[in-house]
């Protein structure tokens, strides 16, 4: 059973450049979810989606973009990194409703440096 | 939106001995309460919740306990183990739509010999 995976695991990268964080789930969760975390600012949403073909935009959705084509699968694409966005990045999946427990699954993550 | 307040930051304890996490929170519409353990170089994960139509759960060494009126909630470890030794994480969120959980800034639990 593998849950969630990122990739890459780690990854660095010039300013300037587009970068696209990778998210599968094999869970058939409806719902997932993007976040950053730096020292200090606890995890930070950038963007979620509630189900396949929608998206939405957290605290922190500015210089990041997501798209949802099908269950499995929520990319993140920087399109032009700036130094900024310097974090590690973890994507998360749910079952999502009004009856449901709401329990984040995490993925391993993604350290970003860019330089 | 939803403000999530953790502390302390760090928090050292001996074997054995208790440790408490404290949270508030602003959005009075907040109905969910997860805490998270993150160890090093990995994922959070879930290790117990809360709603707010209780106001304590508990599961073996850990327990939380919820005060609607005061907005606050915390976890309780008690005979702490080094295993127990990571980052927790306090969130909060509305059930009934999307669960965008907000996150407290994390607590770094360090149990000693």
């Amino acid at each position: 059973i593998a849950g969630i995976t990122q990739a890459p695991t780690s990854q660095i990268l010039a300013a300037g450049r587009r970068m696209t964080l990778r998210c599968t789930q094999d869970m058939r969760h409806n719902a997932m979810y993007w976040y950053r975390q730096d020292l200090g600012l606890g995890l930070r949403l950038i963007h979620y989606s509630n189900t396949a073909g929608t998206t939405g935009k957290g605290e922190v959705p500015d210089g990041y973009s997501v798209s949802r084509a099908n269950t499995d699968d929520f990319p993140l694409t920087l399109a032009s990194a700036v130094p900024s966005q310097t974090s590690v990045y973890f994507c998360a999946s749910s079952v999502e409703g009004v009856s449901s427990y709401n329990e984040q699954f995490f993925g391993p993550g993604t350290r970003l440096t860019v330089l | 939106g939803e403000n999530v307040e953790q502390h302390p930051s760090t928090l050292s304890v001996q074997e054995g001995d208790s440790a408490v996490i404290k949270c508030t929170y602003s959005d009075s519409a907040s109905n969910y309460f997860p805490w998270y353990k993150q160890e090093l170089g990995k994922g959070p994960q879930l290790i117990i919740d809360i709603r707010s139509n209780v106001g304590e759960k508990k599961d073996q060494r850990i327990a939380v306990t919820l005060n609607k009126t005061a907005k606050h909630f915390s976890l309780h470890i008690t005979e702490t183990q080094p295993e127990d030794s990571a980052v927790y994480f306090c969130a909060a969120s509305e059930t009934g739509t999307a669960s965008k959980l907000t996150f407290g800034t994390g607590t770094r639990l360090q149990v000693t010999l």
